[in-house]
């Protein structure tokens, strides 16, 4: 059980285009999705936190236009780059936290490379 | 804010020895706590929990104690294997659910 999945699980685009990214909770319900960012060799970015109905909250220094989330159901959440450029570049990890209350731990989906040429 | 302090890698190890990965943290309150591990071009698998103080979390052969004394939760296996090679992320949740990563620790083990 707890599995999130993720798609694409690499795309290449040019630059200036727009690339969106799905996250799915395959076998329980997520109130509360996870969007992080990961450079090569370092650890995890946590990008914005988004709640199922509800706009995402972004962590500081990330820019809500250029990295949109949307969560439009409690086992879906996406995140769209916006007008991709080859600092974008990079592997983006959704995470998934269960509907219960009781359970604090977030399920990791295998990641999207992202490489914007 | 939280934040990790993890053992510095790289960990090179040769197959059946003892694994150490150290891990401290400042947080607010009292958070759960959880080592993650992350496989080459893979995301994040949990590999295991502590939710209150003196809990033991296990899995695989990995164990981790929730220190509250000490802010501690070190990472240990008895021996190690070639397929343990991984990044192992030490995190603390906050109220939010929102989870702090340390810097990650690489470990790698030869035969």
């Amino acid at each position: 059980g707890a599995v999130v999945s993720q798609h694409p699980s690499w795309v290449i685009c040019k630059s200036g285009t727009s690339v969106k990214i799905e996250c799915r909770s395959l076998d329980f319900q997520a109130t509360t999705m996870f969007w992080y960012r990961q450079f090569p060799k370092q650890s995890l970015m946590l990008m914005a936190t988004s709640n199922e109905g509800s706009k995402a909250t972004y962590e500081q220094g990330v820019e809500k236009d250029k990295f949109l989330i949307n969560h439009a159901s409690l086992t879906l959440s996406t995140l769209t780059v916006t007008s991709a450029h080859p600092e974008d570049s990079s592997f983006y990890i959704c995470s998934a936290r269960a509907l219960s209350q009781a359970e604090e731990t977030q399920y990791f989906g295998p990641g999207t490379r992202l490489l914007v040429l | 804010g939280d934040s990790v302090t993890q053992m510095e890698g790289p960990v090179t190890l040769s197959e059946e020895a003892f694994l150490t990965i150290n891990c401290t943290y400042t947080a607010t309150g009292y958070p759960s706590l959880f080592w993650y591990v992350q496989y080459p071009g893979e995301g994040l698998q949990l590999l295991l929990k502590a939710t209150k103080a003196d809990d033991k979390g296990s899995n695989k052969g990995f164990e981790a104690t929730y220190r509250k004394e000490t802010t501690s939760f070190h990472l240990e296996k008895g021996s190690v294997q070639v397929s343990d090679s991984a990044v192992y992320f030490c995190a603390p949740s906050t109220s939010y659910g929102k989870l702090t990563f340390g810097q990650g620790t690489i470990l790698t083990v030869h035969p």
